[in-house]
């Protein structure tokens, strides 16, 4: 059974450091990975999506990668902003079938 | 409207009513999804649509029930709910399984 883990559950940081977000998973046969932004009480905002091929993937400020040998992909956001702050999810796709599995997000605060 | 929007946005009913929610993706995609998100559990997924065809449940009671009359529309029917089934419901859609693109749900409180 695939399981996601996402370390820390919390995070508060000041304005302009940078975020290390990881996320580790025990079933190294995964599709892709995607990385979701959820802010309080509202639907998820993919980031980035990362195919099994992949080592990593930017798109302005965040950088994700993936480590399959090791189980471990990390979410970089450079120069963080007090509009960063939301829980973010990772989540991955299976090899073989059509699940998508969600860790349970790390909570992310970023003070003015 | 673009995305995947979902209706209600808000509902409360009790035990005894029957309800139904709406998701439609305007993306073109193929396959489409509902998810539990309870308050500090992770996402659960519950069913699976490709190509209106039901390829996933995920072990969910009977008292829920998809329908997916085409490619852009799923719904959730609803009915004799628990109250823990209270929770925010989400729809997403994808292309081939590939990225997922997901509505702003629905916060359901059944009393």
């Amino acid at each position: 059974k695939q399981e996601v883990t996402q370390i820390p559950a919390a995070l508060s940081v000041p304005e302009g450091e940078n975020l290390v977000l990881n996320c580790s998973f025990t079933d190294s046969a995964i599709y892709n990975l995607q990385w979701f932004r959820q802010d309080p009480g509202k639907g998820l905002t993919s980031l980035l999506l990362i195919q099994s091929s992949q080592r990593e993937q930017t798109s302005g400020r965040l950088n994700a990668s993936l480590d399959k040998s090791s189980g471990r992909s990390t979410l970089y956001i450079a120069a963080s902003q007090p509009g960063d702050s939301a829980t973010y999810l990772c989540a991955f796709f299976k090899a073989a079938g059509n699940k998508l599995t969600f860790g349970g997000g790390t909570r992310v605060l970023v003070k003015p | 409207e673009t995305g995947v929007t979902q209706t209600p946005r808000h509902l409360v009913m009790g035990m005894t009513n029957k309800k139904s929610l709406k998701c439609e993706q305007h993306l073109g995609h193929n396959a489409m999804y509902w998810y539990k998100q309870s308050a500090k559990k992770p996402l659960e997924l519950m069913f699976v649509y490709s190509l209106e065809e039901r390829v996933e449940n995920n072990s969910v009671p009977s008292r829920f029930s998809p329908e997916c009359p085409n490619s852009s529309h799923l719904f959730l029917h609803l009915h004799t709910l628990q109250p823990e089934d209270s929770a925010l419901y989400l729809c997403a859609s994808s292309l081939n399984y590939n990225e997922q693109f997901f509505g702003p749900g629905t916060r359901l409180t059944v009393l």
